[in-house]
């Protein structure tokens, strides 16, 4: 059973251009979580996604920053126009449930870094 | 607003020694998830804490969970320098979403 995949892990990008980044949650997981980490410092909440729902978008920027879970393919994080504040670790976790204290499981992350 | 303290930030000590990271909370809560992070890697699940006065242990750690006090402990027993990462402890709180709010991370670094 492979585990939440992520991809690119490694994302260059100038000022101003877009970056999509992408997770695949473990097979038979329906919820997603994405997660930012700047350097030095914990992870962050940013949304929380079941298949086609934005569930809680209480943790992203309000302008730029979107995100969504398809019916088929990745959950997608896109942040357009992007500035030297973005450059982070991005981390996507799958669970199996909602409600109740469903275990999380991360990916490897993306870390962005702009130019 | 969930806040989520460790401390200490960063502790080093020696092979062989015990010590304890706690991890305060500021609501009520009672799941509680104890992570390790290897550097440029991501997060490795250790124990899942769910009720007052869980004990959880897997080789020289230990953790447990006092949601009376919101207070949850991770104790290493003689470390060993394979133990070196840097731990985070997070809260989820809400029955149908599992947001977690993570505390800021104790960097530990075994000396020989």
């Amino acid at each position: 059973n492979a585990g939440v995949m992520q991809n690119p892990r490694h994302l260059v990008r100038r000022r101003g251009q877009e970056a999509r980044l992408r997770c695949s949650p473990m097979k038979g997981h329906s919820h997603v979580y994405w997660y930012r980490q700047l350097p030095e410092e914990g992870l962050k909440f940013m949304v929380y996604l079941q298949k086609e729902n934005i569930i809680d978008e209480s943790g992203m920027p309000k302008e730029r920053f979107s995100a969504e879970f398809p019916k088929e393919g990745p959950s997608i994080l896109r942040i357009q126009q992007v500035v030297r504040g973005d450059s982070a670790a991005y981390f996507c976790a799958s669970s199996h449930l909602a409600g109740g204290p469903n275990e999380q499981f991360f990916g490897p992350g993306t870390r962005l870094t702009v130019l | 607003e969930l806040k989520v303290e460790q401390n200490p930030l960063f502790l080093s000590m020696q092979e062989g020694k015990n010590y304890t990271i706690y991890c305060n909370y500021s609501t009520t809560s009672d799941r509680l998830y104890w992570y390790r992070q290897d550097p440029g890697k991501s997060l490795e699940s250790l124990f899942v804490l769910l009720s007052n006065g869980a004990v959880k242990q897997e080789g020289r750690l230990m953790a447990s969970l006092d949601t009376k006090a919101r207070l949850s402990t991770l104790h290493i027993t003689a470390a060993v320098h394979d133990l070196s990462a840097t731990y985070f402890c997070a809260v989820g709180r809400d029955f149908g979403n599992e947001k977690l709010t993570f505390g800021t991370g104790t960097r530990l670094t075994i000396i020989p």
